[in-house]
């Protein structure tokens, strides 16, 4: 089946740098892509709709400037938290609408774990 | 998009039946029941979905009302291994570019 390879699965990074996560789709191409993050104990809050070759479109309330996505290619999107704090420490988690559409289900990647120190 | 209800919490016994409801009385004509669960720490994990007929695969039952108004997912044996968070979610109405946008589902906990 459908393959989303998600990386790092955790990274530590102090106050004020960037982090990049990557989101690939293994086997199959993505035009679009969902970037989602998720609070303790709290359900999946989808963030971000990624767009191939096209800018990201972005749920209200969440900052496109400190978030910024790219998907550059079939298969890659990133998101970069920009000047990250402790409060943007999460699991961000993305996914990707199977090569067969509706039909096929989103395959998720496996998330990754963000702490900001 | 549709609305879903699902019970916040339930427990089976290992090797039992676990039978999940959930309630999208608000479904569209064109929109899937998706079920996804999602494993502590872990991204969510596909496990089925049906638009009108019952499903069955590898994992699991999907028992959709004639109204689909409501379904039933059914885990046939519980295991230890199958203590999650369960989402029913309607898909989206749009044939693409459109996520899946989650609910608060039903933490199965399975014990022996």
């Amino acid at each position: 089946g459908a393959v989303v390879s998600q990386h790092p699965s955790w990274v530590i990074c102090k106050s004020g740098t960037s982090v990049k996560i990557e989101c690939r789709s293994l086997d199959f191409q993505a035009t679009t892509m969902f970037w989602y993050r998720q609070f303790p104990k709290q359900s999946l809050m989808l963030m971000a709709t990624s767009n191939e070759g096209s800018k990201a479109t972005y749920e209200q309330g969440v900052e496109k400037d400190k978030f910024l996505i790219n998907h550059a290619s079939l298969t890659l999107s990133t998101l970069t938290v920009t000047s990250a704090h402790p409060e943007d420490s999460s699991f961000y988690i993305c996914s990707a609408l199977g090569p067969g559409g509706n039909s096929d289900g989103y395959t998720f990647g496996s998330g990754t774990r963000l702490t900001v120190v | 998009d549709a609305k879903t209800t699902q019970p916040p919490s339930m427990d089976c016994a290992e090797g039992r039946a676990a039978n999940l409801p959930c309630n999208h009385s608000t479904i569209s004509g064109n929109e899937y029941v998706y079920w996804y669960r999602q494993i502590h720490s872990q991204g969510p994990q596909y496990i089925i979905h049906g638009l009108k007929n019952n499903e069955t695969n590898e994992m699991a039952s999907l028992i959709i009302t004639e109204d689909r108004k409501s379904s039933t997912l059914i885990l046939p044996h519980a295991t230890l291994r199958d203590t999650a968070v369960y989402y029913c979610i309607p898909s989206p109405p749009n044939q693409a570019g459109t996520a899946l946008i989650f609910g608060k589902g039903t933490t199965l906990s399975v014990s022996s």
